[in-house]
């Protein structure tokens, strides 16, 4: 059975820094590449950025680029958030989804950016 | 960065067939832009439906399908069950990023 469990978020105070990661299990982790997408309360999905299977080549949604980071560790079945100056806009839960052709979603994670 | 439309809502008779399209504002959607579509049932995760234009999952019920129509994508729900009542997100792939549409609420009524 395939499953992804975020976790690492929470409240942080706009500025603030948070890492949020994701387990992968059930599937051959290394073969896909694998995504970062968001959720606002009562707002649409947002893809935020993806990562290759090599960790090499990173893609991200405009208004995050230059503030987040994305990265891999296959040897671990860890995927990874790293998200640096964060604004109000950024609150929302943040779901790992990947595995065949993106077929699989974790729960998510809520990230909370207040004062 | 591209905009991709869909429709803010649709109401289908419980059995009978709607078509829910995603356009782009770069031109008309093709296969490259790896069509995917998703659906969100109220308080639940997401569920990934068609993924590279007209792929299904295993878990994906057959009364869905994905196409390219009219230079858009679109997903045709044949037969709709009162289950089927969320809403639809369209995914277009532009090389880096990808990008959502704003989704359909689609009701079965």
């Amino acid at each position: 059975e395939v499953k992804l469990v975020e976790s690492g978020g929470g409240l942080v105070q706009p500025g603030g820094s948070l890492r949020l990661s994701c387990a992968a299990s059930g599937f051959i982790f290394s073969d896909w590449w694998i995504n970062w997408i968001r959720q606002a309360p009562g707002k649409g999905l947002e893809w935020v950025a993806n990562i290759n299977q090599d960790g090499n080549i990173q893609g991200y949604m405009d208004s995050v680029r230059g503030r987040f980071i994305i990265s891999r560790d296959n040897a671990k079945n860890s995927l990874y958030l790293q998200m640096n100056s964060l604004r109000a806009e950024d609150s929302a839960v943040y779901y790992c989804v990947g595995g065949p052709h993106a077929g699989d979603w974790g729960r998510g994670t809520l990230v909370t950016v207040s004062s | 960065q591209a905009v991709v439309t869909q429709e803010p809502s649709l109401t289908v008779s419980p059995g009978g067939t709607v078509t829910l399209t995603c356009g782009s504002s770069t031109g008309p959607v093709i296969s490259g832009h790896y069509p995917y579509w998703f659906q969100q049932k109220p308080g639940q995760v997401p569920t990934t439906l068609i993924y590279n234009t007209n792929n299904k999952h295993s878990w994906t019920p057959a009364r869905f399908s994905g196409s390219l129509l009219g230079g858009k994508a679109a997903l045709t729900l044949s037969g709709a069950q009162p289950e089927d009542e969320a809403d639809y997100y369209c995914l277009l792939h532009y090389g880096s990023p990808w990008v959502f549409g704003g989704g359909t609420k689609l009701t079965v009524l």
